[in-house]
């Protein structure tokens, strides 16, 4: 059973549009909400995380929305560049436990 | 920020062979560490999650036996495949949390494991 399901699995978006990848969740224990970015052949990165205790949260161009009550939480990338193409994978947490997505591909076309 | 590390970054072993992966925490003491492996376009698999000084515990349907993982200290964990096969061929990608923080994990830049 997929503990978090992701989409969409690809998206192509132009320069300076804005890429929104979605994610949502079954279980009401999890606490911690991650997004990292994946570049080929290189391990993931952290690029922004929420608590379920705030709404929005903003760093730079990208920025987590987080709806508590619909079990569903957004990467929204603003003003995206072809140096943003890359795998974007949501996660959820509780403890030691740890639920990928299974993931979007990026491609921001010049 | 948190750095991890991976060695070899990329093997080639034969079949038959065992290969061992190390994983270390640069700047911070990691009590618990995680080992994935990732199949091309898929995302990440979570085979064990290892806590320093005790026993891994592995993932259903990991073979333990086949897959050794070792924590020995609060820095350095690792994974060493054993009698490798070509099935066993993909990306592993260990991360390891901070023993003080929160929930974060810090992703190490990956193994790409190739067995001929």
């Amino acid at each position: 059973q997929q503990q978090v399901k992701q989409s969409p699995q690809s998206l192509i978006v132009q320069k300076g549009g804005i890429s929104i990848i979605n994610c949502a969740y079954e279980n009401t224990a999890f606490d911690y909400f991650p997004w990292y970015q994946q570049f080929p052949g290189k391990g993931p990165a952290l690029l922004i995380a929420i608590r379920p205790d705030v709404s929005e949260k903003k760093e730079g161009r990208f920025t987590i929305s987080f709806n508590k009550s619909a079990k569903q939480f957004s990467l929204h990338i603003m003003d995206s560049q072809p140096g943003d193409s890359a795998t974007y994978f949501c996660a959820a947490s509780t403890g030691n436990q740890f639920y990928f997505g299974t993931g979007t591909s990026l491609t921001v076309i010049p | 920020g948190a750095v991890v590390s991976q060695h070899p970054s990329w093997v080639i072993c034969k079949s038959g062979t065992s290969v061992k992966i190390e994983c270390r925490s640069l700047d911070f003491q990691a009590t618990t560490m995680f080992w994935y492996r990732q199949f091309p376009k898929q995302s990440l698999m979570l085979m064990a999650t290892s806590n320093e000084g005790s026993k891994a515990t592995y993932e259903q349907g990991v073979e333990k036996d086949k897959f050794l993982i070792n924590h020995a200290s609060l820095t350095l964990s690792t994974l060493t495949v054993t009698s490798a096969h070509p099935e066993d061929s993909s990306f592993y990608i260990c991360s390891a949390r901070e023993g003080s923080g929160p929930y974060e994990q810090y992703f190490g830049p990956g193994t790409r494991l190739t067995v001929t």
